[in-house]
C-alpha cells in the first residue's frame, strides 16, 4: 500500500514564526500536492509538483512556498505565520504523470493552529 | 459559481436505505471525476472514480455520470452506519493536474 507520511499530527506556533511541514511517499509516485482543508471550504490546492525540483502553484499560494529536492519528499514552508493560516494541511501523491487524472492518496494531515 | 458544488447537508438516512449523493461541476471539458470518503479526524480516500458518461458500480456503490448536464453522483445501496462520513466530490480537468473538490456532503445513517 502506498503510505504518505506526514511528520506531524498537530503543530502550535506564533505568529512570525517560519513552520515547515514535511511530506514523505513511499511509493515512487510523480506528483506531490499540498491542500488545506477548511470547514465549509473543502479542500484548496497550495502547491503541487509534478517532479524533483519543479513546483507550480495552486488556488491558494499566497503566503506559502514548497520545496521538492528529492522525488520522495515534499515541503510546504510557511515563511511568516499568521492566524488565518490555522488549518488542516493534507499532503497527498498521484502516480502518473501530466495530464491524467490519477487517484490521490493522501497522507493523515497536520492540524496547525497560529496563535 | 463555485467550480464543484455540492450540498453541504447532513444527509440523514435510515440503516438499509439507499444514500443518494449529488454534485454539480461547472468547467464543462472535465474528464475524471472521483468520490472520495473522509471520516471525521481522519484524511480523504478514494472510494470511485468515473470518467464516461452513465453508471460504474463498485460494491454497493454506484457513481452516475452525466456530461451534458455537468452532473456526478454517488449511490450507496444497504446504507450502514460506517457509511457516515463527508463525501467529497472531485473533478479532474482534462490535461491538469490539478484536482477539484467540493466542499463535501455530510451522511449520517441512523441505526
Amino acid at each position: 500500500d502506498v503510505k504518505v507520511t506526514q511528520s506531524s499530527r498537530y503543530l502550535v506556533k506564533r505568529t512570525g514564526e517560519k513552520v515547515f511541514l514535511e511530506c514523505v511517499q513511499d511509493m515512487d509516485h510523480e506528483n506531490m500536492f499540498w491542500y488545506r482543508q477548511d470547514p465549509g471550504l473543502g479542500l484548496r490546492l497550495i502547491y503541487f509538483s509534478y517532479d524533483v525540483k519543479m513546483k507550480e502553484k495552486g488556488d491558494i499560494p499566497e503566503g506559502y512556498s514548497v520545496s521538492r529536492e528529492k522525488k520522495e519528499r515534499f515541503s510546504l514552508i510557511l515563511e511568516s505565520a499568521s492566524t488565518n493560516q490555522t488549518s488542516m494541511y493534507l499532503c497527498a501523491s498521484s502516480l502518473s504523470g501530466r495530464g491524467t487524472g490519477e487517484k490521490l492518496f493522501f497522507g493523515s494531515g497536520t492540524q496547525l493552529s497560529v496563535l | 459559481q463555485k467550480e464543484v458544488e455540492q450540498n453541504s447537508g447532513p444527509l440523514s438516512v435510515p440503516e438499509g436505505a439507499i444514500a443518494s449523493l449529488n454534485c454539480t461541476y461547472s468547467d464543462r471539458v472535465s474528464q475524471s471525476f472521483f468520490w472520495y470518503r473522509q471520516y471525521s479526524g481522519k484524511s480523504p480516500e478514494l472510494i470511485m472514480s468515473i470518467y464516461s458518461n452513465g453508471d460504474k458500480e463498485d460494491g454497493r456503490f454506484t457513481a452516475q455520470l452525466n456530461k451534458a448536464s455537468q452532473y456526478v453522483s454517488l449511490l450507496i445501496r444497504d446504507s450502514q452506519p460506517s457509511d457516515s462520513a463527508t463525501y467529497l466530490c472531485a473533478v479532474n480537468p482534462t490535461g491538469g493536474f490539478k484536482t477539484i473538490f467540493g466542499a463535501g456532503t455530510r451522511l449520517f445513517v441512523k441505526a
